[in-house]
């Protein structure tokens, strides 16, 4: 089966400085891997995913994300935060193919980010 | 207009109440899903539903009833409800259920939510 970690439930962080929210995932077969955030008062929103190919893969807002298969990881990543992306971040996996497979997520990791 | 649409937005009940939650989605898609989200829990899958069939129940109580009547429409029927019922409820859909065909990844699309609180 598969499962999610996301060891910081809260990360505080200073306008312009960088951040990087964590992600491991525990599989034994191939999956596909995926951030979301949730702003206040909304919903989930798709941030970025990983399906196959390049290991990097970038959101429109600035955000990356590295997969590493050795490390079975996927962490998060931006250079420069700012007041806006104050938020929840989920992230999620899914398995690849066979039966019916539900979409595994994380608990959360809320990003303050602070003026 | 938004892929997946939720109402109501908030919903205040008793608990001898009966409301409903209604979700729409207009991405043609085939599965839907319902979500509990409550503070400083993860998210929880209640319900999911695959071509209007129920494929799971995750242990949900039975004053939880959901309704799919067609692959666009999923409804969350709440009765006596219990005060710790009160949390955030997320519809999303997904092309189906299954991850790994062409072109389908399995990703969800999710409503805004439904925020509701039980007295």
């Amino acid at each position: 089966a598969q499962s999610v970690t996301q060891l910081d439930s809260q990360v505080p962080v200073f306008e312009e400085a960088p951040v990087e929210l964590r992600c491991n995932y525990s599989s034994s077969v191939s999956v596909y891997l995926f951030w979301y955030v949730q702003y206040p008062n909304q919903g989930l929103q798709l941030l970025l995913k990983y399906l196959s190919g390049s290991t990097l893969v970038e959101s429109i807002n600035g955000f990356e994300a590295e997969f590493n298969k050795s490390q079975t990881s996927f962490h998060l990543r931006k250079p420069s935060v700012h007041i806006s992306d104050t938020a929840e971040y989920f992230c999620a996996v899914r398995r690849y193919g066979g039966a019916t497979n539900k979409l595994i997520f994380g608990t959360g990791t809320l990003l303050a980010v602070q003026p | 207009e938004t892929g997946v649409t939720q109402t109501p937005r908030h919903l205040v009940m008793g608990m001898t109440n009966k409301k409903s939650l209604k979700c729409e989605q207009h991405l043609g898609h085939n599965a839907m899903y319902w979500y509990k989200q409550s503070a400083k829990k993860p998210l929880e899958l209640m319900f999911v539903y695959n071509f209007k069939e129920q494929t799971e129940n995750n242990s949900v109580p039975s004053r939880f009833s959901p309704e799919c009547p067609n692959s666009s429409h999923l409804f969350l029927h709440l009765h006596t409800l219990q005060p710790e019922d009160s949390a955030l409820y997320l519809c999303a859909s997904s092309q189906d259920e299954i991850a790994g065909g062409l072109g389908n990844t399995g990703e969800l699309f999710f409503g805004e939510g439904s925020r509701l609180t039980v007295l």
